[in-house]
């Protein structure tokens, strides 16, 4: 199972938009509706961001919300702040009933 | 809330094998609604999934670590296990386990919550 293609980085300034993609086939996010987001902060564990595309956890802020079209899911971060500097990941259920990842994506807040 | 601990060996040498133990506190792991996962991630690299256990011992493993990987569960300890063998330097990473959410037969979601890691090491 190959990965999910994700962008390596992104930046943005406080207070913008930023939107990460996740890129796989119709055998994984295509085809299915269960693609969820980690948020991860150096040396610490990821994080639930979104889960079932775009479902967000008790907890997460509103900022957070995730979207898909076709193979492409994407998650979007409004009015940035510096906290959401982190990699972020991407994950989608695949039809061999195995998991994978995106290769994650570096957010710089400028 | 629920928690997960991973515990084991820090260090491993080349060609033995990994055991790893994660403890499941906070909930039960013989819930029909979770499959247990575990996830890796090598030093400045991206997740890998490493394998999901129900706790009837139903397992699904990543295709390219199935010839080597074995997960196991222990209900009444609230444990499950990792087990990889003939470990090389490219097996040096960060190990995470997780509860994994069990949305239909043969159907996983989202990881959540995660534990906090251990770092293993492949060196002789």
């Amino acid at each position: 199972q190959s990965a999910l293609t994700q962008p390596a980085s992104v930046s943005g300034s406080p207070g913008q938009s930023i939107t990460i993609s996740c890129t796989g086939t119709s055998s994984d996010v295509g085809g299915y509706n269960y693609v969820s987001w980690y948020q991860q902060h150096p040396g610490k564990a990821p994080k639930l961001m979104i889960y079932d595309v775009s479902n967000r956890p008790s907890g997460v802020s509103n900022r957070f919300s995730g979207s898909k079209s076709g193979n492409t899911a994407s998650l979007t971060i409004s009015g940035l702040q510096a906290e959401d500097e982190a990699d972020y990941y991407c994950s989608s259920y695949t039809s061999s009933s195995t998991q994978v990842f995106g290769g994650g994506t570096k957010l710089t807040v400028l | 809330q629920l928690q997960l601990q991973e515990s084991g060996p820090g260090m491993v040498k080349p060609s033995e094998t990994l055991s790893l133990t994660c403890t499941v506190s906070g909930g039960s792991i013989s819930s029909s609604s979770y499959y247990w996962g575990w996830i890796r991630q090598p030093p400045g690299k991206g997740l890998e999934w490493i394998g999901s256990i129900f706790y009837s011992g139903n397992t699904y493993y990543n295709s390219s670590l199935k010839s080597r990987v074995t997960i196991s569960v222990d209900t009444s300890k609230n444990q499950f296990f990792l087990k990889l063998s003939s470990v090389t330097a490219a097996d040096t990473a960060v190990y995470y386990c997780a509860r994994h959410s069990r949305i239909a037969v043969a159907v996983l979601g989202r990881f959540d919550p995660w534990g906090q890691g251990t770092l293993v090491t492949v060196s002789s």
